[in-house]
């Protein structure tokens, strides 16, 4: 079955970056495209960005240029997202998902990981 | 960016349905396509989803869950309410980049 298990939570001091993962099982990895969503404490969802593992193209939300890296590991299908120049605005729980195939929504998600920026 | 709209909250009976409601800042359909996709997200969970292309039920979601709507005004309807489905509802536009996302409705029992 479709799985995306995403790395722990991360605690990281303001002005440092953050690499979070996810590993991917269960379909073929290079064809779908990985999505990456913000959500601040209980608030709504943000949209980061995507990746095409077979060409490692990208699409980004504007806001989020300059502060999110994506990039995957094909070998080990597992996409990753770096986030950088931190600051406490960054705090949130980070969700990757599995855009589908033949449609632009999301069908599967990560469990997400929180990352909390303090000094 | 296109801005989806929900009301915050919406009571509901075990038992009886449930409308909750999107609407788009600017039309998000196309001529024979509707970007519009629901999720549901329990506290602690991750998203899942619903409804995909406005009215088209996700993979092993119960059909009490129905979805309609086209142009700025979207719809998905519970029916009947059962206590697992206490949850928050988002409603996700794909029209244009970026992806944007609706403030969610939390469905709370009567």
């Amino acid at each position: 079955q479709v799985k995306l298990v995403q790395s722990g939570a991360a605690l990281v001091k303001p002005g440092a970056s953050v690499k979070l993962s996810c590993k991917a099982s269960g379909y073929t990895f290079p064809v779908y495209w990985v999505n990456w969503v913000k959500q601040s404490h209980g608030q709504s969802l943000e949209w980061i960005g995507e990746i095409y593992p077979n060409s490692g193209a990208t699409k980004f939300n504007e806001k989020f240029k300059g502060k999110a890296t994506l990039t995957v590991d094909k070998s080990t299908s597992t996409g990753y997202m770096e986030l950088s120049r931190l600051t406490s605005e960054d705090s949130a729980i980070y969700y990757c998902t599995r855009r589908a195939y033949s449609g632009d929504y999301f069908d599967y998600w990560g469990q997400g990981v929180m990352v909390t920026v303090s000094s | 960016d296109i801005v989806l709209t929900q009301s915050p909250a919406l009571a509901a009976s075990l038992g009886q349905r449930a409308t909750i409601s999107c609407r788009a800042s600017q039309s998000v359909s196309t001529s024979s396509y509707n970007f519009m996709h629901w999720y549901q997200q329990k506290p602690g969970q991750q998203p899942k989803l619903l409804i995909y292309d406005a009215s088209n039920l996700a993979s092993s979601i119960p059909a009490r869950f129905s979805g309609s709507g086209s142009g700025t005004d979207f719809t998905l309807t519970i029916n009947p309410v059962q206590a697992d489905d206490i949850a928050t509802y988002y409603c996700q536009q794909t029209r244009e980049l970026p992806r944007t996302f609706g403030g969610g409705t939390k469905l709370e029992l009567k």
